[in-house]
């Protein structure tokens, strides 16, 4: 099965300060997620991406986000002034075929704590 | 918008049979299940298309009503390792809904 790794795995940090969250994608698959879940409750999406851009984001993706493939290989969430709330697991995920049809693979996740 | 999943939680004995409940007021394109199990990423256990495709796992079973947008999931002779919490995905956006919490004991 094809696996996604993400990094780091657990990264602390002071708020205000900015985070980077990397994705190794899985050759030949082409659209990318990434989610959020804060401890015990749901997961929440923030944005899909396809072909270097942006296909969808939700109302938490604002603009202290951002997303991109700045090598064209990994893949990366950017959290430019972190706060409190951003404290959460950040997942990466992935798939080969459009969302419709294709399984969603994940990453073991990014645990983010703001202090 | 967030597909609805009931019921929340559910305890089972080992053996036992459940049913997950997925509906949503938008369209449904598609429905995919999760497991996620505590302190782990969630895992694909189905996809349900339209028009009857389904493609997943061997041991687990769901349903797909397009017209009343709703979809069930159905747990059969539960074995411990099923114990975890279950979403189901709308697509488009891939929206997970709120889980639900299953604990299957011995």
């Amino acid at each position: 099965e094809p696996e996604v790794t993400q990094t780091p795995s657990h990264q602390v940090t002071q708020m205000g300060q900015e985070v980077i969250l990397r994705c190794v994608p899985i050759s030949n698959h082409l659209y990318f997620y990434w989610y959020r879940q804060i401890l015990g409750q749901k997961v929440e999406f923030l944005v899909s991406f396809y072909n270097n851009e942006i296909s969808e984001k939700s109302e938490i993706f604002d603009d202290q986000f951002s997303v991109e493939r700045p090598d064209g290989s990994n893949f990366t969430l950017k959290i430019r002034s972190t706060k409190l709330e951003d404290s959460a697991m950040y997942f990466c995920a992935q798939t080969r075929d459009r969302g419709s049809t294709g399984e969603l693979f994940f990453g073991e996740g990014s645990r983010l704590t703001v202090l | 918008q967030q597909p609805v999943q009931s019921p929340q939680a559910v305890i089972l004995r080992e053996g036992e049979d459940a049913v997950i409940n997925c509906s949503s007021s938008k369209a449904l394109y598609s429905v995919h299940w999760y497991r996620q199990k505590h302190g782990e990423a969630p895992v694909f256990l189905m996809i349900l298309l339209k028009g009857g495709e389904q493609k997943g796992h061997d041991k687990i079973s769901a349903s797909f009503n397009e017209k009343k947008q709703q979809s069930s999931l159905y747990l059969t002779a539960s074995q411990l390792s099923y114990s975890g919490t279950y979403f189901c995905v709308r697509y488009n956006k891939l929206i997970f809904g709120a889980g639900t919490r299953l604990a299957v004991h011995p």
